[in-house]
């Protein structure tokens, strides 16, 4: 019940594409919902986050979708880019406590 | 500081030996987590501290890992009779006491011959 699902595992997208990146969650308790973006050798950085009482949140380029009763919420990527280029985590918390990672998604976006 | 820091970036050391990995946390954050990377996979949570008490240690994968905090600032992870299995990143992070989000170091490379 403490799991995160996300895919795919990798992900190429051709420049000025969309990417899409999907996780689902089993904990209803979860309300909040971030993604992290990784570049190698470094840690992870916050991208966007969202709570439960809203179905969409936008940031720039960067979109989360969430969908309450499906326990589903996405990341899309409009106009990828090749320096979007990076490993993706989508998250889950409850509280202020841990997070629960999905195993991450490999985004390549090629020139 | 600027970010959370971590010490050192890289650690070799062979089977059998004890490593300690160090976390600074950004100041003003009282509360301080350490994940887990394994190669290729998503994060797993070890450990939060709140202040110098750690209320969920549910993560650490056996008795051969421990952590402490001094006051709210900094934390070392022990790892004892070290195995190849430990080989992986180990990321600290920092958030205030009632935020959510969290600020992750660059992370430690342990590699275990």
């Amino acid at each position: 019940q403490q799991q995160v699902k996300q895919s795919p595992q990798s992900l190429i997208v051709q420049k000025g594409g969309i990417s899409i990146i999907n996780c689902a969650y089993e904990n209803t308790a979860f309300d909040y919902f971030p993604w992290y973006q990784q570049f190698p050798g470094k840690g992870p950085a916050l991208l966007i986050a969202i709570r439960p009482d809203v179905s969409e949140k936008k940031e720039g380029r960067f979109t989360i979708s969430f969908n309450k009763s499906a326990k589903q919420f996405s990341l899309h990527i409009m106009d990828s880019q090749p320096g979007d280029s990076a490993t993706y985590f989508c998250a889950a918390s409850r509280g202020f406590q841990k997070l629960v990672f999905g195993t991450g998604t490999r985004l390549l976006v090629s020139p | 500081g600027a970010g959370v820091s971590q010490s050192p970036s890289n650690k070799v050391t062979e089977k059998g030996k004890d490593v300690e990995l160090r976390c600074d946390p950004i100041s003003g954050h009282t509360a301080l987590y350490w994940y887990r990377q394994r190669l290729g996979q998503g994060l797993e949570f070890l450990i939060y501290f709140q202040g110098n008490s750690a209320p969920d240690k549910s993560g650490l994968p056996s008795d051969r890992f421990s952590a402490e905090r001094t006051g709210e600032s900094v934390s070392t992870l022990t790892i004892q009779r070290t195995q190849q299995e430990d080989s992986a990143v180990y990321l600290c992070a920092s958030s205030f006491s009632r935020g959510n989000e969290q600020f992750f170091g660059p992370g430690t490379r342990l590699t275990v011959l």
